[in-house]
């Protein structure tokens, strides 16, 4: 089945340092990924749709400049939390799907602490 | 705006109780319904529902869909302390976006 690596599963960072989260397909290609963040106790909230060779398309309320995405290849996306701040703490997971209509599948995800 | 809403948002059983989660739908060009457990990481895949009245089953844990009213069911028969978690509902990618919708969840806790 589809398998979906996401590294690291915990960081810990200072405040204004920056954090890259890396995503991968491990049997398959994926042209889209998706990221996501869960605050505890709550459900999964889409941020962006990470589209290989091509910009990212965020949702509303998330900033671009602030979580850089990079679909640099067909099994490779990361993203990149920026000039990080105690918010920004939580789950991120990322997820991508294979071919045709398939069911999403998710990485481990990355625990994020900002100190 | 395409939305999925769970309900209950959490419950409390015993070992050896029946619970049944519920899911509905409003989405525009509809595929297909998704349901993930997640425990202390990512969602791992339960069902994939796309016909209707066809019941899906996998051990203990059966799902369901109806397209006309726009619901789909989980349930979990003789749960067991390990089936705490919680379980996701997601619309699998209206339109040509291909994201999904998740609903808010339902947190199931199961008490020995």
């Amino acid at each position: 089945g589809a398998v979906v690596s996401q590294h690291p599963s915990r960081v810990i960072c200072k405040s204004g340092t920056s954090v890259k989260i890396e995503c991968r397909s491990l049997d398959f290609q994926a042209t889209t990924m998706f990221w996501y963040r869960q605050f505890p106790k709550k459900s999964l909230m889409l941020m962006a749709t990470s589209n290989e060779g091509s910009k990212a398309t965020y949702e509303q309320g998330v900033e671009k400049d602030k979580f850089l995405i990079n679909h640099a290849s067909l099994t490779l996306s990361t993203l990149t939390v920026t000039s990080a701040h105690p918010e920004d703490s939580s789950f991120y997971i990322c997820s991508a799907r294979g071919t045709g209509h398939s069911p999403l599948h998710f990485g481990n995800g990355t625990r994020l602490t900002v100190t | 705006e395409d939305k999925v809403v769970q309900s209950p948002l959490s419950l409390v059983v015993h070992e050896g109780d029946t619970v049944t989660l519920n899911c509905s739908y409003e989405v525009t060009n509809f595929r297909s319904l998704l349901w993930y457990k997640q425990e202390k990481k990512a969602p791992t895949f339960l069902f994939m529902l796309t016909s209707s009245g066809i019941e899906k089953k996998s051990g203990r844990l059966s799902s369901i869909l109806d397209k006309k009213e726009l619901f789909s069911i989980l349930n979990i028969t003789a749960t067991q302390t390990g089936d705490s978690a919680i379980y996701l509902c997601a619309d699998n990618g209206s339109g040509n976006t291909g994201k999904l919708i998740f609903g808010q969840g339902t947190t199931l806790q199961v008490k020995p």
